[in-house]
């Protein structure tokens, strides 16, 4: 089984500001996608950004950029020019090929809040 | 955009009562999850369902039953509430077979036991 691991319980930045959110897995797969969520204070969870494993070139979204390490198994989450919308719960998701009920492992999440 | 409903935001029930939590889809996805929030604990999955009437356990089954008659709902049972299964209830639904495009959430059920 794999596992997903979020180092920063909770993070505090400056609005404007650039922020890394760090992740890191462990797994055997080779084949496999990555992925970030963010549930804001609304409680919804929506994606914001996700990665296959075998591609090499990091995945952007607008501000929203990662930094994949497959040798590593990290993947970190970079916000660029923060706002306040971005406060929220981030948790990053590692999904295997093949599915099935243990194919999906959250990370415990990262409280990310905005300052202004 | 797919939307994914479930039917109460907040819920108190008492200890021992029988519980049921709603979730509806409305973009014939195959997959469907019930996940359980606490904090400091993250996303942990009770159950699993890729068809109509086909379930997998989760990491946390335990105390819990589903039950997924149509293509677009499933529902979370409580058979007998407890205080320990006080938590945030997130259902959630993806498309593909395969298991790899990504989850869509419903807002959660605040479940309180009392």
């Amino acid at each position: 089984a794999q596992t997903v691991t979020q180092s920063q319980p909770e993070m505090s930045v400056q609005e404007a500001e650039t922020v890394t959110l760090s992740c890191t897995y462990d797994t055997s797969e080779n084949n496999y996608y990555l992925f970030w969520y963010k549930q804001p204070p609304s409680r919804q969870m929506i994606l914001v950004i996700r990665q296959e494993a075998y591609k090499q070139q990091n995945a952007t979204e607008n501000r929203f950029s990662v930094n994949f390490q497959k040798a590593a198994k990290s993947f970190s989450l970079k916000i660029s020019d923060s706002q306040l919308g971005d406060t929220a719960m981030y948790f990053c998701a590692f999904m295997r090929t093949g599915g099935g009920a243990d194919g999906l492992t959250f990370g415990k999440g990262t409280h990310l809040i905005i300052q202004p | 955009d797919v939307k994914v409903t479930q039917s109460s935001r907040y819920l108190v029930k008492r200890t021992g009562e029988k519980v049921f939590l709603e979730c509806v889809q409305d973009m014939d996805h195959e997959n469907m999850f019930w996940y359980r929030q606490d904090p400091g604990l993250g996303l942990r999955l009770i159950y699993f369902s890729y068809d109509v009437k086909m379930k997998e356990k989760g990491d946390i089954p335990e105390g819990y039953s589903v039950s997924r008659e149509k293509k677009e709902r499933f529902s979370l049972i409580l058979e007998s509430a407890s205080t320990n299964q006080t938590s945030m209830y997130l259902c959630a639904s993806s498309l593909s077979p395969d298991y790899n495009s990504p989850l869509h959430f419903g807002n959660g059920t605040r479940l309180t036991v009392t």
